[in-house]
């Protein structure tokens, strides 16, 4: 099945830095989804965001489909952004496939 | 906006005890699912439901059953608790395979942290 890879497994900012989180898949997706979780465990929708660009905020994504992989950019980091991110994939059926997560810890 | 919600955010049973999990959605989505989440696991699926009374194993369903009664509900049921169901419990909805291009958005509940003792 899809193999999804998700780095760095953990990252530790200073509140105000920048980061990019990456997401390789080893597959053809349908649809691409990036969540945070926050510390009380609620995953929270990111972007859906199969293909191309896009942007909210201070976060932003990027996926190259037909180089199997998605990035996500955290500008200003807050410490509100602490938790873990998560990229999941979707191959078009109804099981969704989850990367393992990148731990973000951001200090005040 | 899509809302998920759970029936409980803490849960503490003991074992051997029969254990109801709701979810309810309100977005008319045709797909719901039960997840697991365990350190060091991430998460895993134990069932889904594609329509009203329909449902299909994932990838642990052992020692858990589901019920879909009705469109927004989809409850998962432990029938004899045990401690390694000790876990978070996640539910999610999406709208449809025939949905274009957001048919397989996940939006999920915010979660049931289970203690079975």
């Amino acid at each position: 099945g899809i193999q999804v890879e998700q780095s760095p497994p953990d990252l530790i900012l200073q509140e105000g830095a920048n980061s990019t989180l990456r997401c390789n898949f080893s597959d053809s997706v349908n649809n691409l989804q990036w969540f945070h979780q926050n510390p009380w465990g609620q995953l929270i929708n990111l972007f859906y965001i199969p293909s191309g660009t896009k942007q909210n905020g201070r976060l932003s994504a990027t996926t190259v489909a037909t180089e199997r992989y998605s990035l996500l950019y955290i500008s200003s980091s807050q410490t509100t952004d602490s938790g873990v991110y998560f990229c999941a994939v979707n191959t078009g059926g109804f099981k969704t496939i989850f990367g393992a997560g990148t731990r973000l810890f951001v200090k005040a | 906006d899509v809302k998920v919600t759970q029936s409980s955010r803490y849960l503490v049973k003991r074992t051997g005890e029969k254990v109801f999990l709701e979810c309810v959605q309100d977005m008319d989505h045709e797909n719901m699912f039960w997840y697991r989440q365990d350190p060091g696991l991430g998460l895993r699926l134990i069932y889904f439901s594609y329509d009203v009374k329909m449902k299909e194993k994932g990838d642990i369903p052992e020692g858990y059953s589901v019920s879909r009664e009705k469109k927004e509900r989809f409850s998962l049921i432990l029938e004899s608790a045990s401690t390694n169901q000790t876990s978070m419990y996640l539910c999610a909805s999406s709208l449809s395979g025939n949905g274009g291009t957001k048919a397989y958005e996940q939006y999920f509940g915010p979660g049931t942290r289970l203690t079975v003792t």
